[in-house]
């Protein structure tokens, strides 16, 4: 497995409150993602970066938002968490700025109640 | 915007049979189809690929074919194997590392 670690794996949080979710990487690729996962949609990309203090919104990206301060680390923020954030969330990296393989974290899976 | 539609949603099959999955997408910029496949609780890991100078790649029982004027793509799995029950995805991608997903098809092999 690539090294990607996300933590926590699990959550549960009530509405209104602030969440952060970590993905940290140990194979210094440039590019990191968050993705959200919900049953009939796919995985649809929230937020990505394409290096340090770089970074830009993805497909569902309203009520989240993301910093990177080192390569290793991508955090992804719930401001004010939601019922409607409910899901799994995975972390990717991948090595080019071409379409290439991306390495998938182990997801976390928060609940927002 | 970008799309892709995956087919079946769900698609059970007997063990040592064939099975196909479709993705139709949109973005005619795409050059970039990978497939992955996710078991249960864990991230999703590539099995095959494919660019859009290629029109076919096999990897053992696995092959996925790419008809870049109709845009849709293909895997297939052939001598399916009750491993080989999971989630798999679709996905296309261009320049940037982005990735855009079908919505999963649940593969379930019977012995």
């Amino acid at each position: 497995d690539a090294g990607i670690t996300q933590s926590p794996r699990h959550k549960v949080t009530e509405t209104g409150t602030p969440v952060t979710l970590r993905c940290h990487q140990t194979e210094n690729h440039r590019y990191m993602y968050w993705y959200r996962q919900d049953p009939g949609h796919g995985l649809r990309l929230i937020h990505y970066s394409y290096g340090v203090k770089d970074t830009d919104k993805g497909e569902v990206s309203d009520g989240y938002s993301v910093s990177r301060s080192k390569t290793e680390d991508f955090l992804l923020t719930l401001e004010s968490a939601t019922s409607s954030q409910t899901s799994v969330y995975f972390c990717a990296i991948s090595e080019l700025d071409r379409a290439t393989e991306a390495f998938f974290g182990q997801g976390t899976r928060l609940t927002v109640v | 915007g970008e799309n892709v539609e995956q087919h079946p949603s769900t698609l059970s099959v007997q063990e040592g049979d064939s099975a196909v999955i479709k993705c139709t997408y949109s973005d005619s910029a795409s050059n970039y189809f990978p497939w992955y496949k996710q078991e249960l609780g864990k991230g999703p890991q590539l099995i095959i690929d494919i660019r859009s100078n290629v029109g076919e790649k096999k990897d053992q029982r696995i092959a996925v074919t790419l008809n870049k004027t109709a845009k849709h793509f293909s895997l297939h799995i052939t001598e399916t194997q009750p491993e080989d029950s999971a989630v798999y995805f679709c996905a296309e991608g261009n320049q940037g590392g982005k990735l855009i997903f079908g919505q999963g098809t649940e593969l379930s092999v019977k012995p």
